[in-house]
């Protein structure tokens, strides 16, 4: 199972939008609800942000939300702050029984 | 609150064995699947097991033979047994539950490093 494709880096100003792209095939992402994103901040444990294509869990601000057209997920950030400067990494459940994650996008807040 | 800590770690040569133990709180950890995701230096996130509630082993190719995971929902503890390791399984090693099955990593322990080196 080969990994979901990701932009090695995203940056935006402060306050402003940016997507981060995961793109992967009809055996994956394009197939399954089960398609997430998670953020990790230097040093520490990646932490869930967007689960099931769209939906938020409790906790995680509302400037970030997720969508799929076709093979492709997105992550977009409205309102960037200082805080969101971190790696994303895509994740989805694929039709061998497996999961597959994307190589990570470093996203910089100018 | 879930809580997941990782022990067993450590510096092992190539072709040695090590096992890695997770133990769960905060959840009713029978229910769940359990999975061990790893993270090379420097690098990004790699699925290397889940087990479901019920005992059944899912792997990617990359460890499936190699590695074996288990769990004792007595004691709400996973473990992965790890055998003949190579210079490329050094990774720092997370144990994560999944929630709704099969669509998200919920909770995340700390990791635990393993470093296989000469």
């Amino acid at each position: 199972q080969s990994a979901l494709s990701q932009p090695a880096s995203v940056s935006g100003s402060l306050g402003q939008s940016i997507t981060v792209s995961c793109t992967g095939t009809m055996s994956d992402v394009g197939s399954y609800n089960s398609v997430s994103w998670y953020q990790q901040h230097p040093g520490k444990a990646p932490k869930l942000v967007i689960s099931e294509v769209s939906d938020r869990p409790s906790g995680v601000p509302d400037r970030f939300s997720g969508s799929r057209s076709d093979n492709t997920a997105s992550l977009t950030i409205s309102g960037l702050q200082a805080e969101d400067e971190a790696d994303y990494y895509c994740t989805s459940y694929a039709t061998s029984g497996t999961w597959v994650f994307g190589g990570g996008t470093k996203v910089t807040v100018l | 609150e879930v809580q997941l800590l990782e022990s067993g770690g450590g510096l092992v040569q190539p072709g040695g064995s090590l096992r890695l133990s997770c133990a769960a709180s905060g959840f009713t950890f029978s229910y769940d699947a359990m999975t061990w995701v790893r993270q090379a230096p420097g690098k990004g996130l790699e699925w290397v097991s889940t087990i479901l509630g019920g005992g059944t082993e899912i792997y990617p190719e990359s460890v499936r033979g190699r590695f074996t995971i288990s769990r004792d929902n007595s004691r709400a503890t996973v473990h992965l047994h790890m055998n003949n390791l190579r210079t490329e399984d050094t990774a720092l090693y997370y144990c994560v539950r999944i929630d709704k099955w099969p669509n998200r990593f919920d909770a995340w322990g700390q990791g635990t490093l393993v470093t296989v080196s000469s």
